[in-house]
């Protein structure tokens, strides 16, 4: 089945300790982003990767780090986490950059203290 | 910028009523546009896609028509059920060659019995 996995799908966690979101997908896709959602404002971007050892800066990326190692996974890290962080987190791909559907994962809830 | 407006929410209608959600966009250049559903506890799916002007997306018994002239893209259905009770993203593809989707803030669609 094609499908974008994430991994962990909840997360609680304290101010300033380092933290991995995985994220994989199976359908060989090249492109790869990193989504966070707040109430009322949607997504936002915050990394995306338009294949391996290529990434770059969303509207976002500020506390973030992001890898891309694989064609197939695309972590996203938080070196020191802050509660200002405390949000949903989507990975995405697509077969390239522009492509007309990008396929979304189920999202990691993450709440910092 | 590129932005994304979306009528503000909750909605909540009887089953079998009509459906609008409105959506208008701000744009350079010639953006596609997404309705994307995220079920609870779900990622996001892509409903309906349009990719240039008067086109018209259409699935499940939604239907949106790209209007460039009202820069527009309005979800509609003629007939809800308890199953299309979902949060409902309006996007367009950022035209900055990032791959970025732009979303809207999202619109609560409750349907009741």
């Amino acid at each position: 089945e094609a499908q974008v996995t994430q991994n962990p799908r909840y997360l609680i966690t304290v101010t300033g300790k380092k933290l991995t979101v995985t994220c994989s997908q199976n359908m060989n896709h090249e492109y790869m982003s990193w989504y966070r959602q707040d109430p009322g404002l949607g997504l936002r971007q915050i990394y995306y990767s338009m294949n391996v050892e290529v990434t770059d800066k969303g509207d976002v990326p500020e506390g973030y780090k992001v890898s891309r190692k694989e064609k197939r996974n695309f972590p996203l890290i938080l070196e020191s986490p802050s509660p200002n962080q405390t949000s949903l987190y989507f990975c995405a791909s697509s077969v390239e950059e522009g492509a007309m559907e990008q396929y979304f994962g189920p999202g990691t809830r993450l709440t910092v203290t | 910028g590129n932005s994304v407006t979306q009528m503000e929410g909750p909605v909540t209608l009887s089953e079998e009523a009509f459906l609008t959600i409105n959506c208008t966009y701000t744009a350079t250049g010639y953006p596609s546009l997404f309705w994307y559903v995220q079920y609870p506890g779900e990622g996001l799916q892509l409903l309906l896609k349009a990719t240039k002007a008067d086109d018209k997306g259409s699935n499940k018994g939604f239907e949106a028509t790209y209007r460039k002239e009202t820069t527009s893209f309005h979800l509609e259905k003629g007939s809800v059920q308890v199953s299309d009770s979902a949060v409902y993203f309006c996007a367009l593809s950022d035209t900055s060659n990032t791959g970025k989707l732009i979303f809207g803030q999202g619109t609560t669609l409750q349907v009741k019995p």
